[in-house]
C-alpha cells in the first residue's frame, strides 16, 4: 500500500526558533499534498494546499509567512514553522494522494508533535 | 462548500457489544465519504470509503458503514467491539473534483468496557 512519512515524529524547539517537518511518499508520486493541525482532543484542521512546482494555497486564517510550506519534488513537501511560539504547539499531519489515481483515498503521514518552550 | 457532522463526542460501548457512530454529511456535489481511526500520537488509518459505487460499503477490521443519501448520512458499524476499537473515529467529507482536500468532522472517542 501507498505510505507516507513525515520526519520528525516529534520536536522540541525553543520560542524564536524555526522547526522544518518534512512529507514524503514514500511508493508514489504526489502532484498534491496537505497539511493538517489537530490542537489536543480536537479534529484536524486544514491549513493549506501543497502544490509540487507551485505555491501553496493557504486556508483562511492560516499565516502563510509564518508557515511555509514547500513542494520541490513529486514526493516530498515541507512545512517550516517560522519563528514558532508555545501557542504553535500542535500536532501536524500531512496527507497525499497517488497523482496517477485521484479517486483513491488520501495516504496520512503518522503526524509530528511540535512542543515550542 | 462541504461539512461533517459527527454526533456523540465520546461513545461508550461494553466488548461484543455493537458500535454505531454517527455521521452527517453536507456537500453541494456529489461528495466522497471516508471514515479514519486514530490511536493516540498517530496518524490516520483508512477504514472505510464511500466513493459513489456500493452504498453499502466494507472496511477494515470488521466495519462498515452505508452512504443513505435521503438522510446524508454515513454511519459506520460494528456489529461486536473489540477492546482494541477504542480510539478516535473521524468522518471525513471531499468532492469528487477538484483538489479534494477532506474535511473533517469533530471526531467521536470510543471507549469499550471489559
Amino acid at each position: 500500500g501507498a505510505v507516507v512519512s513525515q520526519h520528525p515524529s516529534w520536536v522540541i524547539c525553543k520560542s524564536g526558533t524555526s522547526v522544518k517537518i518534512e512529507c514524503r511518499s514514500l511508493d508514489f508520486q504526489a502532484t498534491t499534498m496537505f497539511w493538517y493541525r489537530q490542537f489536543p482532543k480536537q479534529s484536524l484542521m486544514l491549513m493549506a494546499t501543497s502544490n509540487e512546482g507551485s505555491k501553496a494555497t493557504y486556508e483562511q486564517g492560516v499565516e502563510k509567512d509564518k508557515f511555509l510550506i514547500n513542494h520541490a519534488s513529486l514526493t516530498l513537501s515541507t512545512l517550516t514553522v517560522t519563528s514558532a511560539h508555545p501557542e504553535d504547539s500542535s500536532f501536524y499531519i500531512c496527507s497525499a494522494r497517488p497523482r496517477e489515481n485521484m479517486n483513491t483515498e488520501a495516504f496520512f503521514g503518522q503526524g509530528t508533535r511540535l512542543t515550542v518552550v | 462548500a462541504q461539512s461533517v457532522t459527527q454526533l456523540g463526542s465520546h461513545v461508550s460501548v461494553s466488548e461484543g457489544a455493537l458500535v454505531l457512530l454517527r455521521c452527517n454529511y453536507s456537500s453541494s456535489v456529489p461528495p466522497y465519504l471516508f471514515w479514519y481511526v486514530q490511536y493516540p500520537n498517530q496518524g490516520l488509518q483508512l477504514l472505510l470509503k464511500y466513493t459513489s459505487a456500493a452504498t453499502l460499503v466494507k472496511g477494515i477490521n470488521g466495519f462498515e458503514a452505508e452512504f443513505k443519501k435521503s438522510e446524508t448520512s454515513f454511519h459506520l458499524t460494528k456489529p461486536s467491539a473489540h477492546m482494541s476499537d477504542a480510539a478516535e473515529y473521524f468522518c471525513a467529507v471531499s468532492a469528487d473534483t477538484g483538489r479534494r482536500a477532506l474535511t473533517f468532522g469533530s471526531g467521536t472517542r470510543l471507549q469499550v468496557q471489559p
